[in-house]
């Protein structure tokens, strides 16, 4: 089976420092992992995915993320916060033995300080 | 992009009424389709499977005669929760599936349905 554990409920940085969202996936099966963004009472948005191609897989709004087999991380950085940054961040792994069915993380609910 | 479109986005209903949520692939084919419900601060819980034409597959502990899923084309699913109680009040998130070419396996997500009964 898959999990996903992201290793902080909140992250707050200041507007203009980077940001880092951990995550660590556990699975029996290689692993597509994606990381989505909801804002709020909105649905999720996808930032980027990695599916056993390049392990630094760049997003959307300036998103990138690096899958690490050793570490079984699949952290997300960006050089740059900005304002409209600020949301819920959820990490997600899926895997063709149990039908691609997405397992979510609890979220990581990032503040940018202006 | 691939869009999902889920209506309405906020419905209020009285104790005992059924409500129906809507959802639609506007731009893409979805064999499957996925809905989810999300407490407030919490993650996702995926409540059922929809694959067009076939009966939904539940998740354990969502009874499926209180959720009904119907998902009778390639573009649209439908949830609706009969005899509405209060404790169904949440946040109600569907997502549908492209089973085509290097989308494949991405889930495209609507932007929920709030539902409060009461």
């Amino acid at each position: 089976a898959q999990s996903v554990t992201q290793l902080d409920s909140h992250v707050s940085v200041s507007e203009g420092t980077p940001v880092l969202l951990r995550c660590n996936y556990s699975s029996s099966y290689s692993p597509s992992l994606f990381w989505y963004v909801q804002h709020p009472n909105k649905g999720l948005q996808l930032l980027l995915k990695y599916t056993s191609a390049a392990t630094l897989v760049k997003g959307i709004n300036g998103f990138e993320a690096e899958f690490k087999k050793s570490e079984t991380s699949f952290h997300l950085t960006k050089p740059s916060a900005h304002m409209s940054d600020a949301a819920e961040y959820f990490c997600v792994v899926s895997a063709p033995n149990t039908g691609n069915q997405f397992y979510f993380g609890t979220g990581t609910s990032l503040t940018v300080i202006p | 992009g691939a869009v999902v479109s889920q209506h309405p986005s906020w419905v209020i209903c009285k104790s005992g009424t059924s409500v129906k949520i809507e959802c639609r692939s506007l731009d893409f084919q979805a064999t499957t389709m996925f809905w989810y419900r999300q407490f407030p601060k919490q993650s996702l819980m995926l409540m059922a499977t929809s694959n067009e034409g076939s009966k939904a597959t539940y998740e354990q502990g969502v009874e499926k005669d209180k959720f009904l899923i119907n998902h009778a084309s390639l573009t649209l699913s439908t949830l609706t929760v009969t005899s509405a109680h209060p404790e169904d009040s949440s946040f109600y998130i569907c997502s549908a599936r492209d089973s085509w070419g290097v989308a494949k396996n991405i889930q495209y997500f609507g932007a929920g349905t709030r539902l409060s009964v009461l």
